[in-house]
């Protein structure tokens, strides 16, 4: 059984720069949440989808967007990337829309020069 | 505002020396308090779900416990395989369920 799975591992990118990254999901779930970890920080929530819409939004900025498709999977976009924006970048899935236990994928390590 | 403290911050352990680690918590209406390890530029791994004051859960060496205001996270018996950074995180209910929020951690190293 695949856990959830997300690309690229690492990413380097130049401030103003655009940046996709992307989940899958366990299999069987249907909800997919984004996270941001800064180094020696818990990570910070960043916005959640289920059916295709996004469904709750914590304290990030518009450059902050996403995306899921009719497969679960799911993209999260950072327009005009800034230096603070460099972190690790996690996505959760979890079952059911009710978003109770969440499954981590490994990450994406953004460094952002 | 939701708020989760976890506490000590970090922690050096012989081998074989149980401890335990806090998590307090203010949240309106909790539906869930999670339990996370986490390495070292690795993705949580899920250890344990309490949803109601009194539960208890283990898995080896780890026994999670909730009351209404914080939860511990025991290691009895540590081994230094058990060295991460263990997570605490909520849930709140409401319209907010499904927006984790998470501690800064505790970071346990076990020495052999």
């Amino acid at each position: 059984d695949a856990g959830v799975t997300q690309s690229p591992t690492h990413l380097i990118k130049t401030r103003g720069q655009q940046v996709t990254l992307r989940c899958s999901p366990k299999s069987g779930h249907d909800t997919v949440s984004w996270y941001q970890q800064a180094l020696g920080q818990g990570p910070q929530f960043i916005f959640q989808y289920y059916e295709e819409e996004e469904r709750q939004r914590g304290n990030f900025p518009d450059r902050f967007s996403g995306h899921q498709f009719p497969n679960y999977s799911s993209e999260l976009n950072v327009n005009a990337l800034l230096l603070g924006d460099s972190a690790l970048y996690l996505c959760a899935s979890s079952y059911g829309g009710a978003g109770d236990t969440q499954y981590f994928g490994p990450g994406t390590r953004l460094t952002v020069l | 505002e939701d708020q989760v403290t976890q506490s000590p911050e970090a922690l050096r352990l012989q081998e074989g020396e149980s401890s335990s680690l806090n998590c307090s918590y203010t949240v309106s209406g909790l539906r869930g308090l999670f339990w996370y390890r986490q390495d070292p530029g690795k993705g949580p791994e899920f250890l344990f779900t309490l949803y109601s004051a009194g539960e208890e859960k283990e898995k080896e060496r780890l026994k999670a416990t909730l009351t209404k205001k914080e939860s511990f996270l025991h290691i009895t018996a540590p081994k230094p395989e058990d060295s991460a950074t263990y997570l605490c995180a909520v849930s709140p209910g409401g319209d907010s369920w499904g927006k984790l929020q998470f501690g800064a951690g505790t970071q346990v190293v076990v020495t052999p």
